[in-house]
């Protein structure tokens, strides 16, 4: 079974500061998805990178996948209140299936 | 706007109850998921269908069922409901293709098992 760890697991810190979140395997997968979750909803699609190394740019949100395609990590630059949610990655795997491995989830909250 | 809908937003059953959560999307989407979410370990897959009567175990099937009669409906039983399946219970659907398709979510099942 892969594994996805993230860390933080959570995160509290005050609004305009940066940050950076981990997800870290040691399997490797073809592509990490980034998702975020609201309280009372389901979670949203961010961001898919799929190369290894690859950097991909939402406004102040920079994720990276790893060049061994093995971790990943989303930076917010200036954090704002909107950005505070549940924070999950999610490993495409090399061959066959069409099914995730979502990892633990990092919780964020930005104090105005 | 695309939509992935769950019958409850809150459920509180009994012990030995059997459960039925439905979920209905509008997409035509071939894959569906159901997951469960428990803080710190996230989600963890318990049935995914490709197709029509079609099932796949996930991760932690046991105890739970699974149904999918027409390709917009999935539905997921907990055959006799146990304390430790209180949690949150989330549906996804995705196009078929590539693993790394968008899954779009419903806002989530809170079940209690008392």
């Amino acid at each position: 079974t892969q594994l996805l760890e993230q860390s933080p697991q959570f995160l509290s810190i005050q609004e305009g500061e940066n940050l950076t979140v981990y997800c870290n395997s040691s399997s490797v997968f073809s592509s990490l998805q980034w998702y975020r979750q609201e309280p009372g909803e389901g979670p949203v699609l961010l961001v898919t990178v799929v190369t290894g190394g690859e950097v991909k740019k939402l406004k102040r949100l920079t994720f990276q996948f790893g060049d061994a395609r093995k971790d990943s990590s989303l930076h917010i630059t200036a954090a704002q209140p909107g950005d505070t949610g549940l924070y999950l990655c999610a490993g495409a795997p090399l061959f066959g299936n069409e099914k995730l491995t979502f990892g633990t989830g990092t919780r964020l909250t930005i104090i105005p | 706007d695309v939509k992935v809908t769950q019958s409850s937003r809150y459920l509180v059953k009994r012990t030995g109850e059997k459960v039925f959560l439905e979920c209905v999307q509008d997409m035509d989407h071939e894959n569906m998921f159901w997951y469960r979410q428990d803080p710190g370990l996230g989600l963890r897959l318990i049935y995914f269908s490709y197709d029509v009567k079609m099932k796949e175990k996930g991760d932690i099937p046991e105890g739970y069922s699974v149904s999918r009669e027409k390709k917009e409906r999935f539905s997921l039983i907990l055959e006799s409901a146990s304390t430790n399946q209180t949690s949150m219970y989330l549906c996804a659907s995705s196009p078929m293709g590539l693993a790394y398709n968008e899954q779009f979510f419903g806002p989530g099942t809170r079940l209690t098992v008392l």
